[in-house]
């Protein structure tokens, strides 16, 4: 499968445990991005990022989230203290370039359920 | 008032009609224009991909744009019990890498 690989697919966690996300871009992708999806909600960007660089953070919350995409792996988005409100669907796509209109494609999404 | 407007459905249309869905937008800067099809419980698949205004047709699927209007369209012919998703505009501008996304339509094709 050359599609984006993001697991696992469900997470189960409790108010205060740590979240983490994987996300194995297309191959041949370089660029990858993470977005939230809550329900009766369009998709919200929360991060882009190229190996070993983030690029742009702006929809990230300011504390609690954090997102690397190390040289060697998959991207990783993490989020620290879960909360109810953190409760979603996390997708990520990934692009083969990172300027304007690139068409991005997405895996199947990380759906994360605080207890 | 969202960046992205998209008419909420639910549609539900017998087998072999055509679908209408619409997306209007703000931002005068969008210039690339997506429709994502999403099956329940799966990630956003790419549809259409258009740039500037303009129409595009593939297969059974057609993209409108009308950047004077701000208005986006997506029509589906001879519509399959299979077609049965949510389908979410998005869009970009020329130099940014961010989707903007409709909330997304639910349609239900009947058989």
């Amino acid at each position: 499968n050359a599609g984006v690989m993001q697991n696992p697919r469900h997470l189960v966690r409790r108010r205060g445990q740590e979240a983490r996300l994987r996300c194995s871009p297309m191959k041949g992708h370089s660029h990858v991005y993470w977005y939230r999806q809550l329900p009766e909600e369009g998709l919200k960007f929360m991060v882009y990022l190229q190996k070993e660089n983030i690029i742009d953070e702006s929809g990230m919350p300011k504390e609690r989230f954090s997102a690397e995409f190390p040289k060697e792996g998959p991207s990783i988005l993490r989020i620290q203290q879960v909360v109810r409100g953190d409760s979603a669907a996390y997708f990520c796509a990934s692009s083969p370039e990172g300027q304007g209109g690139q068409p991005q494609h997405f895996g199947d999404g990380t759906r994360l359920s605080i207890l | 008032q969202k960046e992205v407007e998209q008419d909420p459905g639910p549609l539900s249309v017998p087998e072999g009609a055509i679908v209408s869905l619409n997306c209007t937008y703000s931002n005068s800067a969008f210039q690339y224009f997506m429709w994502y099809r999403q099956y329940s419980r799966k990630g956003p698949e790419l549809l259409m991909y258009t740039y500037s205004s303009g129409n595009k047709e593939d297969g059974r699927f057609t993209a409108q744009v009308d950047k004077s209007s701000k208005y986006i369209s997506l029509f589906i012919r001879d519509s399959q019990p299979s077609d049965s998703a949510t389908y979410l505009c998005a869009m970009s501008g020329l130099n940014d890498y961010k989707l903007s996304f409709g909330a997304g339509t639910t349609v239900t094709v009947r058989a």
